[in-house]
């Protein structure tokens, strides 16, 4: 149980265009996902927490009108990268957040490769 | 602000060797702990937690972590690690007294096991 699913894995687009990534629960309601980012050899840096009926909470440093984020359900989050620019290719993951026992458990999908050409 | 803190940035090792890897982390409050792993080309997986009880937890395929909560640290450990356990390996901590539940990675250390 507890799987999260990414779509697209993969995706390249030409710069100036917009790309959306899909976040889905498959068998869990998650109030709240995650979204990070990932550098080669680096670890994840979170972009921003996405509420669901509510407005995301973004990072210091993440730039909220150019990353979109949408979540609409208890299982889907999306995220949007507004006139992506080559400085936005990286690894996007994101997280779903279960309540299990003592505490909350972060699950993860398997990501979103974006190349901006 | 909270911070975790992973000392060995590449480890190398050789089959059956014992592996520990260090975490620390900077919060007084109250936190759970993580410990996750990402094998080459896969997305990341929970190896082990801890949010109370009993601060040495058993996780997966042979690994564990002891909570010092004296020392601020959850370092991982395996008695005799394989080829198999090649990753890399993230420590993570959620403070419970935040508002949110997001977690706060460390920058993960890279394990390579040597056949």
């Amino acid at each position: 149980g507890a799987v999260v699913s990414q779509h697209p894995s993969w995706v390249i687009c030409k710069s100036g265009t917009s790309v959306k990534i899909e976040c889905r629960s498959l068998d869990f309601q998650a109030t709240t996902m995650f979204w990070y980012r990932q550098f080669p050899k680096q670890s994840l840096m979170l972009m921003a927490t996405s509420n669901e009926g509510s407005k995301a909470t973004y990072e210091q440093g993440v730039e909220k009108d150019k990353f979109l984020i949408n979540h609409a359900s208890l299982t889907l989050s999306t995220l949007t990268v507004t006139s992506a620019h080559p400085e936005d290719s990286s690894f996007y993951i994101c997280s779903a957040s279960l309540r299990t026992g003592g505490g909350y458990e972060q699950y993860f999908g398997p990501g979103t490769r974006l190349t901006v050409t | 602000a909270q911070s975790v803190s992973q000392h060995n940035h590449h480890v190398i090792l050789s089959e059956a060797a014992s592996l520990e890897l260090g975490c620390n982390y900077s919060y007084g409050g109250t936190v759970n702990l993580f410990w996750y792993v990402q094998y080459p080309g896969q997305h990341l997986q929970l190896l082990l937690k801890y949010f109370s009880g009993d601060p040495l937890v058993k996780g997966i395929k042979g690994f564990e972590a002891e909570f010092i909560k004296s020392k601020f640290s959850f370092n991982l450990r395996k008695p005799s690690v394989q080829w198999s356990d090649t990753a890399e390996y993230f420590c993570a901590v959620h403070s419970r007294s935040g508002a949110t539940n997001k977690l706060i990675f460390g920058t993960g250390t890279l394990l390579a096991v040597q056949p």
